[in-house]
């Protein structure tokens, strides 16, 4: 079955950075995009980007522009999520979820579990 | 950037009722919309895709409607196990946005 599997926890200081991994299984990685949504805590849902897992091609809402990054490993069906210079205002949990095709025509249909990021000094 | 605009932002029902919550967006986007459902402490599960389209699984109850502007996501008969807040999704133009969430309890 289609799952897609974050990785854990992370509690940062203030100025560190953190990597997220979402690893796929159950389909082909590279007929699906993939997505990151932000939900800061008892906030609602707040798109950050996609990347095109064919082509590695990111592409970023403006408030995501700089300090974050996606990145495959394609040969092991896992999208990434690269924060830089940490805030406070990072503490949320980040979710992966994938949507068939690049078109944009197709909305996500699968998500990860979520993975907590905790920014405090 | 498109602003999608969910009201109410929370509502109480019965077990049995009927629910409709709406989705308002600032632009067109034509039916370049879908509908999620978010538990606490769960990710999002999709129940409704362009508009009115109901995933697999989803129980019939869930309704979809609408295009262009105005959507539409009916409850028919409400159920114990529907309390979440629900959320719209356009995915018509970058950057998709999100509704802020309509939150769905039971009295």
């Amino acid at each position: 079955q289609i799952q897609l599997v974050q990785s854990g926890p992370e509690l940062k200081k203030p100025g560190e950075s953190v990597k997220i991994s979402c690893k796929a299984s159950g389909y082909t990685f590279t007929d699906y995009a993939m997505h990151w949504v932000k939900q800061a805590p008892g906030k609602g849902l707040k798109w950050m980007g996609w990347i095109n897992t064919y082509t590695g091609k990111p592409t970023y809402a403006d408030d995501f522009k700089g300090r974050f990054v996606f990145s495959l490993e394609a040969s092991a069906s896992t999208a990434n999520l690269q924060i830089s210079n940490l805030k406070n205002e990072d503490t949320a949990t980040y979710f992966c979820a994938r949507s068939k095709g690049y078109s944009g025509w197709y909305v996500m249909d699968a998500w990860g579990q979520g993975a907590s990021v905790t920014v405090s000094s | 950037n498109t602003v999608m605009t969910q009201s109410p932002t929370s509502m109480f029902t019965s077990v049995g009722d009927r629910v409709t919550m709406s989705c308002k967006a600032s632009q067109n986007v034509g039916i370049n919309v879908g509908w999620y459902q978010q538990k606490t402490g769960q990710s999002p599960k999709r129940l409704i895709y362009w508009a009115s389209n109901r995933d697999t699984g989803v129980p019939d109850r869930f309704t979809g409607s609408g295009s262009g502007t105005d959507f539409t996501l009916t409850i028919s008969n409400m159920q114990a196990e529907d309390p979440a807040i629900y959320y719209c999704l356009q995915h018509n133009s970058y950057p998709w946005t999100f509704g802020g969430g309509t939150k769905l309890e039971l009295k």
